[in-house]
């Protein structure tokens, strides 16, 4: 069993509408839990961190976190074409373990 | 502020020869990882190092390494090179003790002949 698995997409939603990515991970013990977007050709870029149980929300983007189903999502609301883009699920699995494991990842295109 | 900076950016290599790459944090950022990626395995975890300490490292053979520096500046090694070495690799700094909310460069992408 993968550590961190995402819903393998790709993933293809209409401008305006609402991406829905989900992530599954292997640790209950699992600390904190991060989104990533990764455009092609370019470097991951943190957007979103969750630690607590519930939603957090940073303008179009609300994260989710359900410790107990151990699942962690991220909405994207008004979906623009400058999301698209590769969105990694990352987990802290330990604290003071001083890495991230990583999602395959979901690619997201929107269509203008 | 100027962000994490990894050189080469490119790098031709052939089976057998080491590679060392190289990693200048954002200025005040003490932690710095190295993930390799590739399309198979996707993002995979290195190393991490703090204040010229490594404190964890990730299920990758010996001919890998790295180190530290004073400065926080960071190099990794690659002996032996073999061609699935071919990747992406991926320096991030953090100005947290911590691990998640990392800066990433812009990588040196390894092609091994």
């Amino acid at each position: 069993q993968k550590e961190v698995e995402q819903n393998s997409g790709p993933l293809s939603v209409p401008e305006g509408a609402i991406a829905s990515l989900n992530c599954t991970y292997s640790d209950r013990g699992s600390q904190s839990f991060f989104w990533y977007r990764q455009y092609s050709g370019k470097s991951p870029e943190l957007i979103m961190f969750i630690y607590s149980n519930g939603d957090k929300e940073d303008g179009r983007f609300t994260a989710q976190l359900n410790k107990a189903s151990q699942y962690v999502s991220l909405l994207i609301r008004d979906s623009q074409p400058s999301d698209s883009a590769t969105y990694l699920c990352a987990v802290n699995m330990w604290t003071n373990d001083y890495k991230l494991s990583f999602g395959a990842g979901t690619t997201v295109t929107v269509r203008a | 502020k100027a962000g994490v900076t990894q050189t080469p950016r490119y790098l031709i290599k052939t089976r057998g020869q080491q590679v060392t790459l190289s990693c200048s944090p954002i200025s005040g950022h003490r932690s710095v990882s190295w993930y390799q990626q590739t399309p198979g395995q996707g993002l995979q975890f290195l190393f991490e190092y703090f204040s010229e300490t490594q404190r964890n490292k990730g299920n990758f053979p010996g001919r890998f390494s790295g180190r530290q520096f004073s400065n926080s500046r960071s190099e990794m090694n690659v002996s032996t090179l073999e061609l699935g070495d071919s990747a992406l690799y991926l320096c991030a700094s953090s100005s947290r003790d911590s691990t998640g909310e990392l800066f990433f460069g812009e990588g040196s992408r390894l092609t091994v002949l």
